[in-house]
């Protein structure tokens, strides 16, 4: 089956403008979680949804947020993008994500942002 | 908050080592923990799991046991080949992974 589709998988923005990325989880899995990873942080979780509502968040600034949709698709907002935006952003699908009885978490290629 | 410790490398073997990468973590509650595995130019990849204590993850040779009183889950292999080369992540899953900064693994013909 089909695994995780991150789009794009590569963005180069300018330091003020706004970006949208897209998360398409495998068929069957309503959760949906967000990671921002870098070199110097490392991996961080943004936020997770499941069935269209945010049930979890880390620890980020308001200009970062997401939806889901009806089936399951995923899209991350950063708003009033700062130079240290600029990362590689990882989604990952699970079927009932935390909480439920499989934890076990699918990550997609990731959408590599650069801001200048 | 919950957090996770291990060592940052590179780790550089021989082909046939023993290999050893230490997971501590700092949580609350009883988290299920995870190595997971980056590849050169892939995703990450989800390489064993353990769900509560003393729970022995494994998979492609690779072993961690969840020691709850030690509060770690060392990622452990008999033999490591050249192809075992990438980065590995230890991760412990309560309201989300947090993950470790990740060892970058080398191994050498």
């Amino acid at each position: 089956k089909a695994g995780v589709t991150q789009t794009p998988r590569y963005l180069i923005k300018t330091r003020g403008q706004q970006v949208t990325l897209s998360c398409s989880p495998i068929s069957g899995h309503r959760s949906v979680s967000w990671y921002q990873q870098t070199p110097g942080q490392g991996l961080q979780f943004l936020f997770e949804y499941f069935s269209e509502t945010q049930r979890n968040k880390g620890n980020f600034p308001g200009r970062f947020s997401g939806r889901q949709f009806s089936n399951s698709r995923s899209e991350m907002n950063v708003s009033t993008l700062e130079l240290g935006d600029s990362a590689l952003y990882l989604c990952a699908s699970s079927l009932s994500g935390w909480g439920g009885v499989n934890t076990e978490a699918f990550f997609g290629q990731g959408t590599r942002l650069t801001v200048v | 908050g919950d957090s996770v410790t291990q060592m940052e490398g590179p780790v550089t073997l021989s082909e046939e080592a023993f290999l050893t990468i230490n997971c501590t973590y700092t949580a609350t509650g009883y988290p299920s923990l995870f190595w997971y595995v980056q590849y050169p130019g892939e995703g990450l990849q989800l390489l064993l799991k353990a769900t509560k204590a003393d729970d022995k993850g494994s998979n492609k040779g690779f072993e961690a046991t969840y020691r709850k009183e030690t509060t770690s889950f060392h990622l452990e292999k008999g033999s490591v080949q050249v192809s075992d080369s990438a980065v590995y992540f230890c991760a412990l899953g309560a309201d989300g992974l947090t993950f470790g900064k990740g060892t970058h693994l080398i191994i050498q013909p």
